[in-house]
């Protein structure tokens, strides 16, 4: 099966810790991205990489950082969590930029 | 800003009843922006319904339809008779073209259809 795999489906954790979310495509796309949908439902992008390369840094806190290993892998670490971080983070890919985007299922995180 | 605006859910309708889902867009960032229709099923992950790259066209998939409506910058979703299988969540998003990739979504649309 070829898709976009995110792992975990669900994180609980206190204020102050790290985490770290896995995302992995099987579709040989070049492009991934990771978005982000808050309590309001707003679905909006955090990052996009192209063949392993930063291309889009919204305005997101310093303490969100992607991590691309390959162009198969892009996982997100968030150091010290906070309240407002608390969301559904997903994860996509794309075969070029600008090509039609696959999304994974989500990761949702409860910050406590 | 690139902005997207659909209707407020949740919308429910009876089968066999048609749907419209409202989507109207601002796009300060670029003139013509591409225009898409995503869905999310119960337990799936989000996923593409239909796409129009050129104003004035008409996009369409598994009995849904939208027309890239550019002199009143809308989008709006059609379908003439629903089925309790097409309750999930809509989103309609715009897409800077370029070198970004971006897409800039509207909040969703849930639609329940009742049997």
């Amino acid at each position: 099966e070829t898709a976009v795999f995110q792992t975990p489906n669900y994180h609980v954790t206190q204020v102050g810790n790290e985490v770290s979310f896995n995302c992995k495509q099987t579709l040989g796309h070049d492009t991934m991205y990771w978005y982000k949908q808050d309590s309001k439902k707003l679905l909006k992008i955090m990052f996009s990489y192209n063949n392993k390369q930063l291309i889009v840094n919204e305005t997101v806190p310093r303490r969100f950082s992607p991590q691309s290993s390959d162009k198969a892998h892009l996982n997100l670490r968030i150091k010290s969590v906070e309240p407002e971080d608390s969301a559904v983070y997903l994860c996509a890919s794309s075969a070029t930029l600008n090509t039609e985007v696959f999304f994974g299922k989500g990761t949702r995180l409860t910050v406590v | 800003g690139d902005s997207v605006t659909q209707t407020e859910g949740p919308v429910t309708v009876s089968e066999s009843e048609s749907l419209i889902i409202n989507c109207t867009y601002s796009a300060t960032s670029i003139a013509y922006p591409n225009l898409f229709w995503y869905v999310r099923y119960p337990g799936e992950g989000l996923q593409l319904l239909l796409k129009v790259i050129t104003a004035g066209q008409k996009g369409s998939s598994r009995g849904f339809e939208a027309t890239y409506n550019k002199e009143t910058t809308s989008f709006h979703l059609q379908k003439a008779s629903v089925q309790e299988s097409d309750s999930a969540v809509y989103y309609c998003a715009l897409g800077i073209t370029g070198n970004t990739g971006k897409l800039i979504f509207g909040l969703g649309t849930t639609l329940q259809v009742q049997p």
